[in-house]
């Protein structure tokens, strides 16, 4: 296990609704970045979060944001949900300077109906 | 635009033999190189790295073989076993942000 949590592990949303999804970094780790992974592919970078700011992002729309909190945790926010947002939703943490070494989360798998 | 070509898709290895899996790369800037194994229902650990400085990495059973000018870079897994068993996908990043470029993965099945 790597100490990375994600929550809820799944969840089933309508087209056009909003979703809110939860990472706790391991211990100690202070960068988080979140990936989307569709059926049958590799994940995909939305975006990373270092001292509380967006530091770097992926091909994602705007609707899709984010935000770390003092203690690291991380949210990823997706507004008016499309049926492509199925996707297994990553979590990683690392530590800056050694961002190398990521540690996954289990995922939330979101389905859009 | 895919960045990082993986293939195969899917390999089947006797338990004991060698499983190869390779990837190539398109963007030069890149110089950072690992592979993820993923077991259904978790997600991607870290199974070994490798960085263009060097040409072969080993780590007990695992093997990457890099070759630069090729643009190419290859997991080598010694002695197969059954709990090898998963996808395994290659990925690469450049710079200090670590944002990572995946290939799309092989699904690795080893026979008892």
């Amino acid at each position: 296990e790597t100490g990375v949590t994600q929550s809820p592990t799944h969840l089933i949303k309508t087209r056009g609704q909003q979703v809110t999804l939860r990472c706790s970094s391991q211990s100690g780790h202070n960068t988080v970045s979140w990936y989307q992974q569709a059926l049958g592919q590799g994940p995909q970078f939305i975006f990373q979060y270092y001292r509380e700011e967006e530091n770097g992002r992926g091909n994602f729309p705007p609707r899709f944001s984010g935000l770390q909190f003092p203690n690291y945790s991380s949210e990823l926010n997706v507004n008016a949900l499309e049926l492509d947002d199925s996707a297994l939703y990553l979590c990683a943490s690392s530590l800056k300077g050694n961002g190398e070494k990521l540690f996954f989360g289990s995922g939330t798998q979101l389905s859009v109906l | 635009q895919q960045q990082v070509k993986q293939s195969p898709q899917s390999l089947i290895v006797q338990k004991g033999g060698i499983s190869i899996i390779n990837c190539a790369y398109e963007n030069t800037a890149f110089d950072y190189f690992p592979w993820y194994q993923q077991f259904p229902g978790k997600g991607p650990a870290l199974l070994i790295a490798i960085r263009p400085d060097v040409s072969e990495k080993k780590e007990g059973r695992f093997t990457i073989s890099f070759n630069k000018s090729a643009k190419q870079f290859s997991l080598h897994i010694m002695d197969s076993q059954p709990g090898d068993s998963a996808t395994y996908f290659c990925a690469a990043s450049s710079g200090s942000n670590y944002k990572l470029t995946f290939g799309k993965g092989t699904l690795l099945t080893v026979n008892p």
